[in-house]
């Protein structure tokens, strides 16, 4: 079992509408994490992080934890073309992080 | 305010060859973490810098090396380089070894020829 899991995808929503990520990490002991979103090619780029159980809402994405369930989501909410990228889940425990291979998402005009 | 910087952008190597790739962290953060991201996958951690130690390593070989400068600034040194290096290889700046949010540079691509 991977210590981060995640859909691979592809994940395709029309425009406008909500894109739902999902994450599930095996540490127990983890203590913050973090979605980056990656555009082909390109280096990963933060969008999200949260520390604390439920939700945390910035602009279009909202970030949801649950401990309890280790189980971390982003919501993108009125999808844009421009947000066609592979999501990547990451979780950070005594300094490390540790990735997901991440989720590719399409947004279909 | 300058973000993470990393150099070369790309190279090519062959096997058994050296290659060092460097990096300078944002302003303001003083640890620097090194992945490695094939393609497809998540990027996988190499090791992190503080201090100008190495504080912890993810599962990679010895021939994985790095060091960090006073300035924090940092290199990934890789010898005896196999096909199976070529890759994309990102440095992550942070403040401190706590939980905060790390910020990557745009990369190097290693082909291993």
């Amino acid at each position: 079992q991977k210590e981060v899991e995640q859909n691979s995808g592809p994940l395709s929503v029309p425009e406008g509408a909500i894109a739902s990520l999902n994450c599930t990490y095996s540490d127990r002991g983890s203590q913050s994490f973090f979605w980056y979103r990656q555009y082909s090619g390109k280096s990963p780029e933060l969008i999200m992080f949260i520390y604390s159980n439920g939700d945390k809402e910035d602009g279009r994405f909202t970030a949801q934890l649950n401990k309890a369930s280790q189980y971390v989501s982003l919501l993108i909410r009125d999808s844009q073309p421009s947000d066609s990228a592979t999501y990547l889940c990451a979780v950070r425990s005594a300094g490390k992080s540790t990735f997901g291979d991440g989720t590719t998402l399409t947004v279909k005009p | 305010d300058a973000g993470v910087t990393q150099s070369p952008t790309h190279l090519i190597k062959t096997r058994g060859q050296q290659v060092t790739l460097r990096c300078s962290p944002k302003s303001g953060h003083d640890t620097v973490s090194w992945y490695q991201q094939a393609l497809g996958q998540g990027p996988q951690f190499i090791f992190q810098y503080y201090e100008e130690e190495e504080r912890q390593r993810g599962n990679f070989p010895d021939r994985f090396s790095g060091h960090q400068y006073p300035n924090y600034s940092s290199e990934l040194n890789v010898n005896a380089l196999l096909l199976g290096d070529s890759a994309l290889y990102l440095c992550a700046s942070s403040l401190g070894l706590g939980t905060g949010v790390q910020y990557f540079g745009a990369g190097t691509r290693l082909s291993v020829l």
